[in-house]
């Protein structure tokens, strides 16, 4: 089993659309997890990061984290073109906190 | 401007030719870490370094070494490269990833690499 996993997609979604995207990890004490945005032939920006079970929102990004499941998911409201993108899912293990470990991603699209 | 500049961002080369890629940091982060990305795998941590003089390794660290003498620079060596090394690489900072930093990763611009 991977430790972060991801489905790699594509995910079409319509404009203006909620796009949701999903990721489980394996490390039940894991405590720190990130999402990354990544353009195609760019590096990877972060654009969320929660700690707590719940909701974190910030425009038209919610991030939501459940512990006890052992999955984080990412949100996006209002889908633009621009968001089309792999969405990287990442996680600082528990077990050894200088590690940040990324799943393989999901691709994105955003039809018009 | 605070960045992580990777140097070449470029190159090919021949198996068995030792190449360094550079990596460099303005931000005074003590966390650095290498990853190499390839098609459906993601991003892999090759080596990381908590700080200076401090270094692990990662998930894929064969064929790779660096060194951390400095604390802006964390450079990555290939003594004798392969194929199999054909990839993307990604050099990353951050504050240290305990003490309540929130642990986001600084990437630098990428280090596409072909070995023949």
């Amino acid at each position: 089993q991977k430790e972060v996993e991801q489905n790699s997609g594509p995910l079409s979604v319509p404009e203006g659309a909620i796009a949701s995207l999903n990721c489980t990890y394996s490390d039940r004490g894991s405590q720190s997890f990130f999402w990354y945005r990544q353009y195609s032939g760019k590096s990877p920006e972060l654009i969320m990061f929660i700690y707590s079970n719940g909701d974190k929102e910030d425009g038209r990004f919610t991030a939501q984290l459940n512990k006890a499941s052992q999955y984080v998911s990412l949100l996006i409201r209002d889908s633009q073109p621009s968001d089309s993108a792999t969405y990287l899912c990442a996680v600082n293990a528990y077990s050894s906190a200088s590690k940040i470990i990324f799943g393989s991603g999901t691709r994105l699209s955003i039809r018009p | 401007e605070a960045q992580v500049t990777q140097n070449p961002r470029y190159l090919i080369t021949v198996t068995g030719k030792k190449l360094t890629v550079t990596c460099s940091q303005n931000m005074n982060h003590e966390y650095m870490s290498w990853y190499r990305q390839d098609p459906g795998l993601g991003l892999r941590q090759i080596y990381y370094s908590m700080n200076v003089e401090v270094t692990d390794k990662g998930d894929v660290p064969e064929g790779y070494k660096v060194s951390r003498k400095e604390k802006r620079n964390f450079p990555l060596i290939l003594e004798s490269p392969s194929p199999n090394q054909t990839s993307l690489y990604f050099c990353a900072s951050s504050l240290a990833l305990t003490g309540g930093n929130t642990g986001e990763l600084f990437f630098g611009e990428g280090s596409r690499l072909t070995v023949l």
